[in-house]
């Protein structure tokens, strides 16, 4: 069975610009969570999506954006790049109503470089 | 909240034992424990729902006390494998998220 599957792997843009991340969530689940990465720190949460609609959202500013589409895959969107947008991205998916007592199953994530 | 993992970082030999703990101000109803290894995606270790649960993976074992709003994930006889950053994962109180801990980077020598 597939993972959590994300791209591109790596992206390099230039600040101002707008970056698309793309993830495909495991067969059958209905939750994709992202969250960021920065270099050597934590995992912070950015959005969840669940049955197309996002239904939460962590404590980022509103050119992180997103969508879910039918068939559950799921794209984040960075405007207005910043330097310090540069993290892993990271997608998660989950079956769906919450992860309380649902595991989360990472993708590999995407490295963007703001430059 | 995020909850608050000690230490932060530890170094061991093969063979020994460590203990990484992870706390919450806020009532826990599970935990949730992953390890990343470096340039990889976090993989899922165990989840905790109920209070004094124990559960174990391979030689790592984890524990939760509802009371105390805490957890600690025990790794025993420690391998070169385990090596690599440990993050406990929290719901909300709507259950809906995962909030992390700044993680505890792990490393083994032989």
């Amino acid at each position: 069975e597939a993972g959590v599957t994300q791209s591109p792997t790596h992206l390099i843009k230039t600040r101002g610009q707008q970056a698309t991340l793309r993830c495909s969530p495991i067969s059958g689940h209905t939750s994709v969570y992202w969250y960021q990465q920065a270099l050597g720190l934590g995992l912070q949460f950015l959005l969840w999506y669940d049955e197309g609609e996002e239904r939460n959202r962590g404590n980022f500013p509103p050119r992180f954006s997103g969508r879910q589409f039918p068939n559950y895959s799921s794209e984040l969107n960075v405007n207005a790049l910043e330097l310090e947008d540069s993290a892993l991205y990271l997608c998660a998916s989950s079956p769906g109503e919450g992860s309380s007592g649902n595991t989360i199953y990472f993708g590999e994530g995407s490295w963007l470089t703001v430059v | 909240q995020q909850p608050v993992q000690s230490p932060q970082a530890v170094i061991l030999r093969e063979g020994e034992d460590a203990v990484i703990n992870c706390s919450s101000s806020k009532a826990l109803y599970s935990v949730h424990w992953y390890r990343q290894k470096h340039g990889e995606a976090p993989v899922f270790l165990m989840i905790l729902l109920k209070g004094g649960e124990q559960k174990g993976h391979e030689k790592i074992s984890a524990s939760f006390n509802e009371k105390k709003q805490q957890s600690s994930l025990y790794l025993t006889a420690s391998q070169l494998s385990y090596s690599g950053t440990y993050f406990c994962g929290t719901p909300n109180n709507a259950g809906n998220m995962l909030t992390f801990g700044g993680g505890t980077r792990l490393m083994v020598k032989p």
